[in-house]
Order: structure tokens, then sequence, then C-alpha cells
């Protein structure tokens, strides 16, 4: 059972605009939130996170979101760079676990 | 710093026999984690160490999966005998006690034929 989700495999944007990533979540205990990138052949790294008592939290170029209601996060690039360009897994966990649960990832391409 | 080692980075075996790989984590980080991403999905959980011991193993295949991690450092993941649908990356990680931003190695890309 998948609680979190990726329904984007697939994203295309050019140099300079926005990119806007998208995961939907189904366990309600999740409390935390983090958005890893992949480059090809390297392991995921690290990007940003959010805490379930935040809607938003900002880093440069890099803003997520948190729609608790909606059961839904979402990562903002801009501007989007082509080095942006990498597979982008939305993770959460419940509260005293430690393990994270990915979603599927979501293939960034930005277009010089 | 040091990143997360892993090795091999690919491995080719057959059916019914068995793979060992190893990790050697950041150092200083005491927890341990053991991914198995298969193509097309995100990592998922096989087993948490917490220095030498075990934290989280309920989603370890113990029938043919096994890991260590002796003296709280190195690990190793052992799978036998392999099936087909363990062809997957396997993927190591570790962090600062227990931390969700864990730090990646690069993995190893296991085919089973």
């Amino acid at each position: 059972d998948q609680q979190v989700k990726q329904n984007s495999p697939s994203l295309s944007v050019q140099e300079g605009r926005i990119s806007i990533l998208n995961c939907d979540y189904t366990n309600s205990m999740f409390d935390y939130f983090l958005w890893y990138k992949k480059y090809p052949a390297e392991g995921p790294t690290f990007l940003i996170s959010i805490s379930s008592i935040k809607d938003k939290n900002e880093d440069g170029r890099f803003t997520v979101f948190l729609n608790k209601s909606a059961k839904h996060l979402s990562l903002h690039i801009v501007p989007s760079q082509p080095g942006d360009s990498a597979v982008y897994f939305c993770a959460a966990s419940v509260p005293g676990a430690n393990n994270l649960f990915f979603g599927t990832g979501t293939r960034l391409t930005v277009i010089p | 710093e040091a990143g997360v080692a892993q090795s091999p980075r690919y491995k080719i075996i057959e059916k019914r026999q068995s793979v060992a790989f190893w990790c050697n984590p950041i150092s200083g980080h005491a927890t341990l984690y053991w991914y198995q991403q298969i193509l097309g999905q995100g990592p998922k959980l096989l087993i948490q160490f917490q220095n030498n011991g075990v934290v989280d193993d309920s989603q370890l295949p113990k029938d043919r999966f096994s890991a260590e991690r002796l003296k709280g450092v190195d690990s190793t993941l052992k799978i036998q005998p392999a099936k087909l649908e363990d062809s997957a990356v396997y993927l190591c990680a570790s962090s600062y006690l227990i931390s969700y931003e864990q730090y990646f190695g690069p993995g190893t890309r296991l085919t089973v034929t």
C-alpha cells in the first residue's frame, strides 16, 4: 500500500521558470515531510523538510508547502536551473518512528 | 567529510546464489539504514540499526535476508538464496543518532538472472 504518492512521473520546465512538484499522502499520522533529490548513479540527497506544525518552509530557491487538510505537499523551485534536473522523492514519517516512507519519484528536466 | 561508502556498485548473480553488500557510514553516525529500491519505486526501508543494535527490521524478509553491524560501524547485508524479485538498488544511509535527515550512499545495483 503506497502511503506516499507522486502521481507525475516526469516534469519538464524551461530554465528560469518555476518548477512545482506535487506529493499526496494517505496516512494522517505523518508529521514530518522531506524532499530528496537524486542524480543518476548517486544516492538520494536531502533537500528540504517541513514539520506538520508549519505550512511553509523556504530555503533559497526551494520552498515546500504543506496542506494538511488535503494531505498534499508541494515543492517549488524558483528559478529553475539545468542543474536541478534530477529525480525528486517526497518522503514522510510518523511520530516516534524512524523510517521514511518514500513516494515513487518525479523526474524533473530543466530545459536550457 | 567523506560520505557513505558502499560496495560493490554493481552485482549480477543467478537466482538461488548468495550475495553480500557492504556499507561504511559517515564517521560518527550512530544510525544506519538499509533500503531496497525496485525500479520505478521509491526506497523502502529493510532494516535500521542504532549503533550495533537493530531498531526496526519489520520489512526485512528474514527467510532470505540478513544484516549485521558489528562494532557499530560497518554493516553488511546478505541475501541467500536470491530470487528474481530481489533485483533492485540497495541503498545504505546513515544519520547522526535518529534523524529524519539521512545521508545516502550511491547504492549497489543487483541484477538476479
